[in-house]
């Protein structure tokens, strides 16, 4: 089983808003990743959890704020964000540690803001 | 730094021909590992094949198979019996294995089915 779970799967919200994405994954995978996706363009790495310790953030501004509660979890906490920050915004998770081995991704948020 | 290109930002297949994506890699490593991902229009990024660099032997996943050219860092993607859900965007990907490393990936070729 690969599965890696995003939820909600559309989101909308205004520049004052605080909202978060939610990844999980059950497959007991020691590395979880933040990606953020534009259309028809390759996922740009924003951040990375390794053994549940922050190990790459990819100079991301701050109204992104990352969270890892367990093993299997990982939050986006995303606030004042601005329009350009509309994406599709992709989970994945890989076995070993950080940069080690195969990422299998969830199926990602989109959002838009207005 | 290492570097995946994939030229061709589209392709068109028959359905029930084969068609092969190309794609090189830049790198001074000898470790590590290359992947082809496969997005369609509904956005689920699914890995479609793996090769380790160690490995000769070509990877094959049904009727995904790769051409692994290590020495011409060269990793092109065939698939065979095109099929009309293999329409999306496909990823080429590399990893090196050592700490800290990032998946880069290339930019990216759309493929079409035609019926």
């Amino acid at each position: 089983d690969t599965e890696v779970t995003q939820t909600p799967k559309h989101l909308v919200m205004g520049m004052t808003n605080k909202k978060s994405l939610k990844c999980e994954q059950h497959m007991g995978h020691r590395a979880m990743y933040w990606y953020k996706q534009k259309a028809k363009k390759p996922p740009e790495l924003m951040f990375v959890y390794s053994y549940e310790k922050l190990s790459i953030n990819e100079s991301v501004p701050s109204r992104f704020s990352p969270e890892c509660p367990n093993s299997s979890l990982l939050n986006l906490h995303l606030h004042a964000l601005q329009p350009e920050d509309s994406a599709l915004y992709l989970c994945a998770s890989s076995q070993e540690g950080q940069g080690r081995g195969t990422q299998y991704f969830g199926p990602g948020t989109r959002l838009t803001v207005l | 730094a290492q570097t995946v290109t994939q030229s061709q930002p589209e392709m068109s297949v028959q359905e029930a021909e084969t068609v092969t994506l190309s794609c090189t890699y830049d790198t001074s490593e000898s470790d590590y590992y290359l992947f082809w991902y496969k997005q369609p229009p509904s956005r689920q990024m699914i890995l479609v094949i793996r090769q380790e660099a160690y490995k000769q032997q070509n990877a094959t996943e049904n009727r995904f198979s790769v051409n692994f050219q290590k020495a011409a860092k060269s990793f092109s993607l065939k698939i065979s019996d095109s099929q009309l859900g293999d329409a999306a965007m496909y990823f080429c990907a590399y990893l090196y294995t050592g700490a800290n490393s990032k998946l880069t990936f290339g930019k990216g070729i759309t493929l079409s089915v035609r019926p």
